[in-house]
């Protein structure tokens, strides 16, 4: 068990629709990642958060934003969902916010888009 | 912008046969880290190397970080079925970059 709390574990949706994963990190930990992975693809990084303040973007699509509440609870949202936004949806955490601290990744949330 | 590459995409090996994957950055690292995603599973951190030409052993798994930082390694040796799973390697730039860039991962798969 990482600590890292996502969910759901399962999303179904169709096209257009708009979704909200949630991600509570490990406990002591200020800062969070997400990431997308398509089936039998990479790690693809979209946003890190660090104690509510947006840190570092990546390929991250205007359709999608993210926000790290005061309880450092974090949420992707994904809007306006298209077929390809179907993949696995990762939450990390680290202690701090420097490229040097392991993250420590949740179980993920798996996103279908009929 | 910073990029890791990893290679091989896949491999497949007999039990018993020793596996390796490579990573290589067009850039100076301050830190390589290693993560192993079991089927079905999510990325798990197996070991983070900071120093120039550092060596680091966990039972059957060697990593190596080069003298030059750019360019690290995992070797497996006499494979089990349990070793099966897809290993990243994760760069951290240090500075102002917190976020980590991970290689598209190498895919293994072990034939008992």
């Amino acid at each position: 068990d990482s600590g890292v709390t996502q969910t759901p574990k399962h999303l179904i949706t169709a096209t257009g629709q708009r979704v909200t994963l949630r991600c509570s990190p490990r406990s002591g930990d200020l800062s969070v990642y997400w990431y997308q992975q398509s089936l039998d693809q990479g790690l693809q990084f979209l946003i890190q958060y660090y104690n509510g303040e947006e840190r570092a973007k990546g390929n991250i699509l205007e359709r999608f934003s993210a926000q790290q509440f005061p309880d450092l609870h974090s949420e992707l949202n994904l809007s306006s969902l298209e077929l390809g936004d179907s993949a696995l949806y990762f939450c990390a955490s680290s202690k701090e916010d420097r490229g040097n601290q392991p993250q420590h990744f949740g179980d993920g949330t798996r996103l279908s888009i009929l | 912008g910073q990029q890791v590459m990893q290679i091989p995409q896949y491999q497949h090996v007999q039990e018993g046969e020793d596996f390796t994957t490579y990573c290589n950055s067009s850039t100076t690292l301050s830190n390589i880290q290693w993560y192993k995603q079991r089927p079905g599973g999510h990325p798990v951190f197996l070991i983070q190397l900071v120093k120039s030409g550092e060596v680091k052993k966990q039972k059957r798994l060697t990593f190596q970080f080069g003298e030059a930082k750019k360019n690290s390694s995992l070797h497996i040796t006499a494979t089990q079925t349990t070793d099966v799973g897809t290993y990243f390697c994760a760069g951290g730039y240090g500075g102002s970059q917190g976020n980590l860039i991970f290689g598209k991962g190498t895919k293994l798969s072990v034939k008992p």
